[in-house]
């Protein structure tokens, strides 16, 4: 069965902190590996790794994907309390329909 | 451009009623995607439409059923309602079945 694991799945840190977030998977028909934020309704897409070793880069947000060990992680430096949120790694597998797999989430706190 | 759009935004239901939710993806965008998410938990697929037809299906139970209009928008039905089924609906659109874009949700309640 396809499977998505996050950790840790809460964290409360101060604002300037950076954290890392960690999610494993294993999925047949693996494509790729998404990262969505979610604050109160509606995930929003952070980014897509496609591809082992090259690090995506969106300001202060940054993540990567090891194909071999099954796992990436989503760096947050100089948090802020706008970080604040549910951060939802998802898997992409191709079987008949293309269907994210997600993960439980990691609920992040960002303290002023 | 106008993002995915769902309605109704919140809904209250009792056992063994059924519910429509309702989704437009994003202009351009042929295939929309289901998912369930019960608090606390990350989404669950349940259906995908593509060009009208069924693409797959999650392990969801045929109380569950979806379809696809020519205008691409779509309707999630949930027939004999279960408490267990309250939760926040979402549907998600993409163009290329890669990067699937979210609406807003549907929260549904059942008491």
């Amino acid at each position: 069965e396809d499977k998505v694991v996050q950790s840790p799945l809460s964290l409360v840190v101060h604002e300037g902190d950076t954290v890392t977030l960690n999610c494993s998977y294993e999925v047949t028909n693996f494509r790729s590996l998404l990262w969505y934020k979610q604050e109160k309704k509606a995930p929003t897409f952070l980014f897509m790794l496609t591809s082992s070793g090259i690090e995506k880069k969106s300001g202060r947000l940054s993540s990567i994907l090891d194909k071999k060990e099954l796992f990436s992680i989503l760096n947050i430096t100089a948090t802020q309390t706008g970080d604040s949120a549910v951060y939802l790694c998802a898997v992409a597998a191709l079987q008949g329909a293309q269907k994210l797999v997600f993960g439980q989430g990691t609920r992040l706190t960002i303290n002023p | 451009d106008a993002g995915v759009t769902q309605s109704p935004t919140h809904l209250i239901k009792t056992r063994g009623q059924q519910v429509t939710l309702r989704c437009s993806p994003i202009s351009g965008h042929k295939s929309v995607s289901w998912y369930q998410q019960v608090l606390g938990q990350g989404p669950q697929f349940i259906f995908q439409y593509y060009e009208k037809e069924e693409r797959g299906r999650g392990n969801f139970p045929d109380r569950f059923s979806a379809r696809q209009f020519p205008n691409y928008s779509s309707e999630l039905n949930v027939n004999a309602l279960l408490l267990g089924d309250s939760a926040l609906y979402l549907c998600a659109s993409s163009r290329s079945f890669v990067e699937q874009f979210f609406g807003p949700g549907t929260r549904l309640t059942v008491l």
